[in-house]
C-alpha cells in the first residue's frame, strides 16, 4: 500500500522567503503524487501534480516540486513567500496502475507567513 | 469553470439521527470520491463509484452507504450518527480518462453531530 509522510506539522516562514515543504512517498509502483491546498473553511485545491515525464513539475499560484525517485521525495517549493501562500498543504499519493484511484494523503503542513 | 457542488454546506444532526449528503460532479466526470476530515486530520478515503458502480471502499462505517447515480451525482447516507462523525465531507470527481485525470474536490459539507 502507498502512503506518504509530511516532515513538519507546521512551518513558518517569512514574506519573501523561500517555501519549502517535505513530502516522502513509499509505493510498490510508480506513484502518482499531488500537492493540494486547503485554506481555512474551504475544499481542496489542486497545486500541481506528477504523473510521468518530466520530473520537475510548475503548478499554480508559482508553486513547483520535484519528484525524486532516488529520495522517494516530492517536496513543493516556492521562491518567495507571499501571504496569501498561508493555508495547510497536503502530499497525496494515487496508485494508479492498478487502478486503485483513490488518494491518499498525509497528515498536512501548515504553512504561516510572517509579514 | 463547472466545479464539484455539495449540498448542504453545513449539517446539524442529533446522535442517532440520518443524514444525507450530495455530490454533483463536473460535467461529464463520472467517476466520484467521498473523504471525510475529522478535525485537525488528512482527508480519509471513504468510497468510490465509476459508472455508477462501486469501485473502491475504504475506512467507511456498515451504517454509511453510498450510491452514483444515472446522471451521475452521488449521495452519502448516514445513519444512527454519532458524536464522531463530526467532519468535513468531500467529494471529488474525475474524468473519463481517469487513469490520468485529477481529483477535483468540491467544498465540501460540514456536519456536525450532537
Amino acid at each position: 500500500a502507498q502512503s506518504v509522510t509530511q516532515l513538519g506539522s507546521h512551518v513558518s516562514v517569512s514574506e519573501g522567503a523561500l517555501v519549502l515543504l517535505r513530502c516522502n512517498y513509499s509505493s510498490s509502483v510508480p506513484p502518482y503524487l499531488f500537492w493540494y491546498v486547503q485554506y481555512p473553511n474551504q475544499g481542496l485545491q489542486l497545486l500541481l501534480k506528477y504523473t510521468t515525464g518530466a520530473t520537475l513539475v510548475k503548478g499554480i499560484n508559482g508553486f513547483e516540486a520535484e519528484f525524486k525517485k532516488s529520495e522517494t521525495s516530492f517536496h513543493l517549493t516556492k521562491p518567495s513567500a507571499h501571504m496569501s501562500d498561508a493555508a495547510e498543504y497536503f502530499c497525496a499519493v494515487s496508485d494508479l496502475q492498478f487502478g486503485n484511484e483513490k488518494l491518499t494523503f498525509g497528515t498536512g503542513t501548515r504553512l504561516t507567513i510572517i509579514p | 469553470a463547472a466545479g464539484v457542488i455539495q449540498s448542504p454546506r453545513h449539517l446539524i444532526k442529533e446522535k442517532r439521527e440520518t443524514a444525507t449528503l450530495k455530490c454533483y460532479p463536473i460535467p461529464r466526470h463520472d467517476t466520484v470520491y467521498w473523504y471525510q476530515q475529522g478535525p485537525g486530520q488528512d482527508p480519509q478515503f471513504l468510497i468510490s463509484f465509476y459508472e455508477k458502480m462501486q469501485s473502491d471502499k475504504g475506512s467507511i462505517p456498515d451504517r454509511f452507504s453510498a450510491q452514483q447515480f444515472s446522471d451521475y451525482h452521488s449521495e452519502l447516507n448516514m445513519s444512527s450518527l454519532e458524536l464522531g462523525d463530526s467532519a468535513l465531507y468531500f467529494c471529488a470527481s474525475a474524468g473519463t480518462l481517469s487513469f490520468t485525470d485529477t481529483q477535483y474536490f468540491g467544498p465540501g459539507t460540514r456536519l456536525t453531530v450532537l
